[in-house]
């Protein structure tokens, strides 16, 4: 079993307003992942970090932001939350074994925005 | 771009019979390839994976197969419980530690008493 963790878990918030959604593993793993997650199942990669102080966008645009100051922690950041980012996010980490990757997921913020 | 299709996107089988997943992926430099188990309310869980150097891997009651020729690859699960039930997906990366691991696009696979 992976330890990484998400917190909250699920969050109804009022659009304007700033949210960060945590993520934080403790198995020293280099890179980790954001991907939000349609109702229809898709799973789409928004943000990715290989390490401290690297972050790149993923392949679905998006209005959140992220930021790698430590390796276990990788927080995303929505500064004015609107009704279109009502989704399930989901955080991972992966260490490459061997030479590919297997990654791990914690269980998800379910988001809603009113 | 790289992409990776799956079918079916929904899937009942009967308890006891067996279910089987297909996918296709685009780059031909791809060489892993995992599969993973969403539970409902929980993150996607790695199942099994297969490496491109072997033709097929099994688990239990898991299978996967892999035709690198024809970029495709299957997932087939014998004597269905309850408890399959759940959203799976296949996935398929590269390489290079850059490789980022691209997903199918799910399949929800139902077990009926």
């Amino acid at each position: 079993e992976a330890d990484i963790y998400q917190t909250p878990r699920y969050l109804v918030i009022g659009t304007g307003k700033k949210i960060t959604l945590e993520c934080s593993q403790t198995m020293g793993h280099d890179k980790m992942y954001w991907y939000q997650q349609d109702p229809g199942m898709e799973l789409h990669l928004i943000h990715y970090s290989y390490g401290v102080n690297s972050t790149e966008k993923g392949d679905l645009s998006s209005e959140s932001t992220v930021s790698r100051i430590r390796t276990e922690h990788f927080p995303l950041t929505l500064e004015s939350a609107r009704p279109s980012h009502t989704s399930q996010y989901l955080c991972a980490s992966s260490v490459p074994s061997g030479r590919m990757d297997t990654q791990y997921f914690g269980p998800g913020t379910r988001l809603t925005v009113l | 771009g790289e992409n990776v299709e799956q079918h079916p996107s929904t899937l009942s089988v009967q308890e006891g019979d067996s279910a089987v997943i297909k996918c296709t992926y685009s780059d031909s430099a791809s060489n892993y390839f995992p599969w993973y188990k969403q539970e409902l309310g929980k993150g996607p869980q790695l199942i099994i994976d297969i490496r491109s150097n072997v033709g097929e891997k099994k688990d239990q009651r898991i299978a996967v197969t892999l035709n690198k020729t024809a970029k495709h690859f299957s997932l087939h699960i014998t004597e269905t419980q309850p408890e399959d039930s759940a959203v799976y997906f296949c996935a398929a990366s590269g390489y290079s530690s850059a490789s980022k691991i691209i997903f199918g696009s799910g399949t929800r696979l139902s077990i009926r008493p």
